[in-house]
């Protein structure tokens, strides 16, 4: 069976810090990759998406970026964060045209 | 615009009732899934139900079901029989079939009244 893995599940950074956020999926091969934030109280917003090796496409401009150095591994990085980048980071693949996201158990990122 | 519009933002329900939680979507594509997703406070994303553009049939999955009308461009949920355990939040998505993205809409905050 598929199984999707996030981790921290929680994390305080300072403002200018660097940020690595790693997603694995196992079980499957060439699966879509997602990142979305979700903002407190509100719904997701998806930043990123990838549909195979190394290569990304971003749905807002941003102080992030994703890689995908793997088939199965999806990675959410910043250089600088900041006091915005604050939220619950989720990470979510797919497979094929009418199947649902599986979703990982998120990212609590808190910027201070 | 908007891909998906959910316009209640809060919703409350007597247990062992029946609620209905609303979700309009907008896309040209003749081709798309759409999906509810529920949100318990441990943030976990739980998959629900799903909808495909061309199912004749409303789709329906334990207490769960999805009121599709394709013409008015809307797939509520309806969740029969609530329990305690239903509160949470609950997003509404569509994938359009020529893309790979799934676009949420804000959600909706449901609590179960005992």
């Amino acid at each position: 069976s598929q199984t999707i893995h996030q981790w921290p599940a929680t994390l305080v950074q300072p403002v200018g810090s660097p940020l690595s956020l790693e997603c694995t999926v196992e079980g499957t091969s060439n699966p879509n990759l997602y990142w979305y934030r979700q903002a407190a109280g509100r719904g997701l917003q998806l930043l990123f998406y990838s549909v195979g090796i190394g290569q990304i496409s971003s749905e807002v401009p941003q102080n992030l970026s994703a890689s995908r150095p793997q088939d199965r591994q999806f990675i959410l990085s910043s250089k600088k964060l900041l006091l915005s980048d604050s939220g619950f980071y989720l990470c979510a693949w797919s497979w094929g045209m009418n199947t649902e996201a599986f979703f990982g158990q998120g990212t609590r990122l808190t910027v201070v | 615009a908007q891909k998906i519009t959910q316009t209640q933002p809060g919703m409350f329900v007597q247990e062992k009732e029946a609620v209905t939680l609303d979700c309009t979507y907008d896309t040209s594509d003749p081709s798309y899934g759409l999906f509810w997703y529920k949100q318990p406070s441990s943030g976990e994303m739980i998959f629900l139900i799903y909808q495909g553009s061309y199912d004749q049939q409303n789709a329906t999955e334990g207490r769960y079901s999805l009121n599709f009308q394709k013409a008015r461009k809307s797939a509520n949920l309806v969740i029969s029989a609530s329990q305690l355990g239903d509160s949470a939040m609950y997003f509404c998505a569509m994938r359009e079939y020529t893309g790979n993205q799934f676009y949420f809409g804000t959600g909706t905050s449901l609590t179960v009244i005992p």
